[in-house]
């Protein structure tokens, strides 16, 4: 069975940073893309980033970039998104998610992990 | 970006009853290559993440029931719960995957009467 586990969660002020962690199981870690998509506080889906199964290739929504760095150890079949200079509006439920068989959906969705930043 | 906009913003229906949600994009999500239109849907239950159902607007994920269906093309599209139970009770969301960024909708609350 596919199971996504996010870490690294919390309360932070802004400015600090924070990394994110999601273990995965139940699949081939290293043969799928990742990505990060999160959902801030109850409003809508906001995706933030992806990292190509080598890890090679990033990307991340014009909100994150230069501030938020994805990568993955395939070893350990761990995603992380190391957070940066965080501010108020990073405030959300950051989800790792499976890019799906289908180019662009998601198929697995971990159960989220809250970050708030806050002074 | 591609702007999703999903009507309505809510909706209550009574069990047993069809439900009907639309989602309009910003420009056309049809991927001339395949002839097929670059939009899914996912379901989002309390406390829980959202959940692929159906991908190129009118497939299902495997698992999901019968009842839920997609139709549409180029920037409307519609999805429809023919006949509404309570385990429906959700968020729905509608996903462009047609260019970078992916994009969603604000969602649609789907409530019982």
């Amino acid at each position: 069975e596919v199971e996504l586990v996010e870490s690294g969660g919390g309360l932070v002020q802004p400015g600090e940073s924070l990394r994110l962690s999601c273990t995965a199981s139940g699949f081939t870690f290293s043969s799928y893309w990742m990505h990060w998509v999160r959902q801030d506080p109850g409003k809508g889906l906001v995706w933030v980033s992806r990292v190509s199964p080598d890890g090679m290739t990033t990307a991340y929504a014009d909100s994150v970039k230069g501030h938020f760095t994805i990568s993955r150890d395939n070893a350990k079949s761990t995603l992380y998104l190391q957070m940066n200079s965080l501010r108020a509006e990073d405030t959300a439920v950051y989800y790792c998610v499976r890019k799906g068989v289908e180019p662009g959906t998601f198929d697995y969705w971990g159960q989220g992990t809250l970050v708030t930043v806050s002074s | 970006d591609i702007v999703m906009t999903q009507s309505p913003d809510s909706l209550t229906v009574s069990l047993g009853e069809r439900a009907t949600i639309n989602c309009k994009s910003s420009q056309s999500v049809l991927y001339s290559s395949n002839n097929k239109n670059s939009l899914a849907w996912y379901q989002q239950k309390p406390g829980q993440p959202p959940k692929l159902l159906i991908y190129w607007a009118s497939t299902r994920e495997s698992g999901v029931p019968d009842r839920f269906s997609g139709s549409g093309s180029g920037t409307d599209f519609t999805l429809t719960i023919s006949s509404l139970q309570a385990e429906d009770v959700a968020v729905y969301y509608c996903q462009q995957y047609y260019s970078t960024p992916t994009t969603f909708g604000q969602g649609t609350k789907l409530e019982i009467k």
